[in-house]
């Protein structure tokens, strides 16, 4: 069965650190991937996705992720975290021949000053 | 261009009243979707809906109805709400398939609901 696996769900990171969220998928093809991020009280915001080609994929907000077939993984990453990105942060796949996301149950993100 | 934008933003009910929230999207998406988000699980799909006039349900559709009359609109009814539905609603809109998978969706702001 198709799943998605966020396997921290609270981190915390001081500002000006580096950080890595991780995503598992369980998938029988190549996936379409989405990193999502919702601030308190907001709706959901796309960070970046990943559909095919280069496996090191640029998003907005000074994120990226990569890609990696051979461990199923799809893990977000900033190089310097900022006091604005705490947030929840959402991994998601495309399900084949549907029209639907599988979300992961979401990291929440915090940062100390 | 306003995007996907959802009325109320708040409400609270008592068990056994019924409401309507509703849904609206101005990039002319096919697809339109709502989703519950309950702490530590993620959101879950209640119904979708793949065009005009028509409807799907989705992981957790019981006690909810929706309709799609126009293609801009996705209405997600309570007919008799229960405090097990005290959520936040979130409603999102796409542009279609990508390859034969789900493409990116559009997100709304969210309605929270609180059922005494």
């Amino acid at each position: 069965a198709q799943s998605v696996t966020q396997p921290d769900i609270h981190i915390t990171v001081s500002e000006g650190a580096s950080l890595e969220l991780r995503c598992n998928y369980s998938y029988g093809a190549t996936p379409y991937l989405f990193w999502y991020v919702q601030s308190p009280g907001q709706g959901l915001q796309l960070l970046l996705k990943y559909f095919s080609g280069d496996t090191l994929v640029q998003g907005i907000k000074g994120f990226e992720a990569e890609f990696k077939r051979s461990q199923s993984s799809f893990n977000l990453r900033k190089p310097s975290v900022h006091w604005s990105d705490a947030a929840e942060y959402f991994c998601a796949v495309g399900a084949t021949g549907t029209y639907k996301y599988i979300f992961g149950t979401g990291t929440r993100l915090k940062v100390l000053a | 261009n306003a995007g996907v934008t959802q009325t109320p933003k708040f409400r609270v009910l008592k068990t056994g009243q019924s409401m309507t929230l509703l849904c609206a999207q101005d990039m002319n998406h096919e697809y339109m979707y709502w989703y519950r988000q309950d702490p530590g699980m993620g959101l879950r799909l209640i119904h979708y809906s793949v065009g005009e006039g028509t409807t799907a349900k989705g992981e957790v559709p019981d006690g909810y109805n929706v309709s799609r009359l126009k293609k801009q609109n996705f209405l997600l009814g309570l007919e008799s709400a229960a405090p097990s539905q005290t959520s936040v609603y979130f409603c999102a809109s796409s542009p279609g398939l990508a390859g034969g998978r789900a493409n990116e969706q559009f997100f709304g702001p969210g309605t929270r609901l609180t059922v005494l």
